[in-house]
């Protein structure tokens, strides 16, 4: 109950598109929804975040889509630049037990 | 930069010797994270620390790993008698406090490969 499942696992953009990445939840107690972005030997960084009272969220190009109801979310990247190019994570956290489970990872690249 | 800084950046170990990486977090920062994460998947889990209280240690894969923290600086994961499925990327994060939406600061981990 405590996975995270986020497909595609690989995804291939030309510049300009529109990148989107699904994640999919079961523990209905998820109260916390991070997306981190991780280049080639470097840790994740947070990219941008949303709590389960909000259905989007907009930080620039990123948007995050939330849909409670199907217990899914999804990472929208617009205008897709060949610096995006990196591994993308969702992650899903339970604010009591202060731990976040992660999803398997999405390997952007954009196309230039 | 005042980052995480973990250390050694890489780590080459033959079966069954103990490993020791340390995770140096940003300073101020309260709450410390230990994750593992295996080649193209994802973090796993490991610890968390949070200030001086008991840790919560309920990722630890087995009685091989643990972890120390003193006060609200350094802390070291120690893997004893390490096997081949012990290698990967060893990642360290640090949060002002313990909560969820304060965001955790990564390190770049530490590759450990065990032969």
């Amino acid at each position: 109950q405590q996975q995270v499942k986020q497909s595609p696992q690989s995804l291939i953009v030309q510049k300009g598109g529109i990148s989107i990445i699904n994640c999919a939840y079961e523990n209905t107690a998820f109260d916390y929804f991070p997306w981190y972005q991780q280049f080639p030997g470097k840790g994740p960084a947070l990219l941008i975040a949303i709590r389960p009272d909000v259905s989007e969220k907009k930080e620039g190009r990123f948007t995050i889509s939330f849909n409670k109801s199907a217990k899914q979310f999804s990472l929208h990247i617009m205008d897709s630049q060949p610096g995006d190019s990196a591994t993308y994570f969702c992650a899903a956290g339970l604010g009591s037990a202060r731990q976040l489970t992660f999803g398997s990872g999405t390997q952007l690249t954009v196309l230039p | 930069g005042a980052g995480v800084s973990q250390s050694p950046s890489n780590k080459v170990t033959e079966k069954g010797k103990d490993v020791e990486l340390r995770c140096d977090p940003i300073s101020g920062h309260t709450a410390l994270y230990w994750y593992r994460q295996r080649l193209g998947q994802g973090l796993e889990f490991l610890i968390y620390f949070q200030g001086n209280s008991a840790p919560d240690k309920s990722g630890l894969p087995s009685d091989r790993f643990s972890a120390e923290r003193t006060g609200e600086s350094v802390s070291t994961l120690t893997i004893q008698r390490t096997q081949q499925e012990d290698s990967a990327v060893y990642l360290c994060a640090s949060s002002l406090v313990g909560q969820l939406n304060q965001p955790q600061h990564f390190g770049d981990g530490t590759r450990l490969s065990i032969l």
